[in-house]
């Protein structure tokens, strides 16, 4: 079962405009949540997170925003640069869960130049 | 740290082989992680471990896959007999525990696996 969403496949977008990678979930007991971004031939990395106590959470060009009432998280990026083009993937655990963290598909963003 | 280390880096096998999948944590994490990624599911949790036990094996696809931690610096993930719907990219995670910033898990390179 999909309990974390991410429907769009793909993004392209200008470099020096905003990317907005959007993630649902399905989960209401999910309480903390992370992005990943992951290059071609290598493992993700941690990009930033958010726990469920706070909306907003922000890191340089990085910021993830999140709506629990709709289930629903954004990470945006501004400015986009070419060197953001990554897949990024949408994580979410819950803490009475045995650290059962669930992983969206993915979304491949491509920045061009 | 050198962070997580996973061999082989790709394999390539024929069907019915057994496949041995390696992974070395990072030093000090109590927890590890399998898994999978495919283009159809993403990044799917197989199994995982903390402090060499395994705790939930649910996301191990059949009986065909089994995994081990015989010690902290070191798991195995084995297939046996391996099918071509195997075929994907082998992913081992590590973190130190389960809230918070502790919950950030740590990813290994990957091992990308084809079976003919």
């Amino acid at each position: 079962d999909q309990q974390v969403k991410q429907n769009s496949p793909s993004l392209s977008v200008q470099e020096g405009r905003i990317s907005i990678l959007n993630c649902d979930y399905t989960n209401s007991m999910f309480d903390y949540f992370l992005w990943y971004k992951k290059y071609p031939a290598e493992g993700p990395t941690f990009l930033i997170s958010i726990s469920s106590i706070k909306d907003k959470n922000e890191d340089g060009r990085f910021t993830v925003f999140l709506n629990k009432s709709a289930k629903h998280l954004s990470l945006h990026i501004v400015p986009s640069q070419p060197g953001d083009s990554a897949v990024y993937f949408c994580a979410a655990s819950a803490w009475d869960n045995n650290n059962d963290m669930r992983f969206g598909a993915g979304t491949r963003l491509t920045v061009k130049p | 740290d050198a962070g997580v280390i996973q061999s082989p880096r790709h394999e390539v096998t024929e069907m019915g082989q057994e496949v041995t999948l390696r992974c070395k944590p990072i030093s000090g994490h109590d927890y590890l992680f399998w898994y999978r990624q495919t283009m159809m599911r993403g990044l799917e949790l197989l199994i995982y471990f903390n402090n060499n036990v395994p705790i939930d094996d649910s996301g191990m696809p059949e009986d065909r896959f089994s995994a081990k931690m015989p010690n902290a610096s070191f798991s195995t993930l084995k297939i046996q007999p391996s099918e071509p719907r195997d075929s994907a990219v082998y992913f081992c995670a590590s973190s130190l525990g389960l809230a918070g910033v502790q919950e950030t898990q740590y990813f290994g390179p990957g091992t990308r696996l084809l079976v003919l």
